[in-house]
């Protein structure tokens, strides 16, 4: 079964701190994904990285940045933390040839800026 | 660009009994897919079922089917003899064949009473 682990299941930062989500997959996928989770908005693309030091801007990537220096692992950085950006993050993967291959999701973080 | 509306926020249905949640989408895609997730309240994202839009024929896996109507750009989720585990979130999604970005609906909280 494919694998998706985000490091923390539960954050608490506060304003202005600088704050990096850790997301790890073990199945060799080339695609991975931040979304944010908000009630009544579904879920949002952040950004996304179909290989190593590459990525994409999603819909909402305004006080995001995003690294992909390995292939297995994908970090979502919030520069400086507002509380605008409360939220529970999810992380993606899926294969770069998609056909029939879902994304697979971790279990999110929900995390809290005070 | 892709949207998906889920018109529904919340519904609840009698353990054992049949419920259909709603989705329509609107794509300038010719080809793409479309899929309902899961997310219980342990927040793992999981898949139910998926739906090539090129296929006619209605995707179904054990008690979930879906209803594609692609001229309307419908893609419902019927649940037969609900149990309680299926009670959680449920969001619909679309994705173009020929990139991996998901775009999500709103969500649906389906809770299944005994």
């Amino acid at each position: 079964d494919v694998k998706v682990t985000q490091s923390s299941r539960y954050l608490v930062k506060r304003t202005g701190e600088k704050v990096f989500l850790e997301c790890v997959q073990d199945m060799d996928h080339e695609n991975m994904f931040w979304y944010r989770q908000d009630p009544g908005l579904g879920l949002r693309l952040i950004y996304f990285s179909y290989d190593v030091k590459m990525k994409e801007k999603g819909d909402i990537p305004e006080g995001y940045s995003v690294s992909r220096e390995k292939k297995e692992r994908f970090s979502l950085i919030l520069e400086s933390a507002s509380t605008n950006q409360t939220s529970m993050y999810l992380c993606a993967s899926s294969l770069l040839d998609r056909s029939n291959q879902p994304q697979h999701f971790g279990d999110g973080t929900r995390l809290s800026i005070l | 660009a892709q949207t998906v509306t889920q018109s529904q926020p919340e519904m609840s249905v009698q353990e054992a009994e049949t419920v259909t949640l709603s989705c329509t989408y609107d794509t300038s895609e010719s080809n793409y897919y479309l899929f309902w997730y899961k997310q219980p309240p342990s927040r793992q994202m999981i898949l139910v079922i998926r739906q090539e839009a090129y296929k006619q024929q209605n995707a179904t896996e054990n008690r979930f089917s879906v209803n594609f109507q692609k001229a309307a750009k419908s893609f419902s989720l019927k649940i037969s003899d609900s149990q309680l585990g299926d009670t959680a979130m449920y969001f619909c999604a679309s994705e173009h064949t020929s990139g991996s970005r998901l775009t999500f609906g709103e969500g649906t909280q389906l809770t299944v009473n005994p």
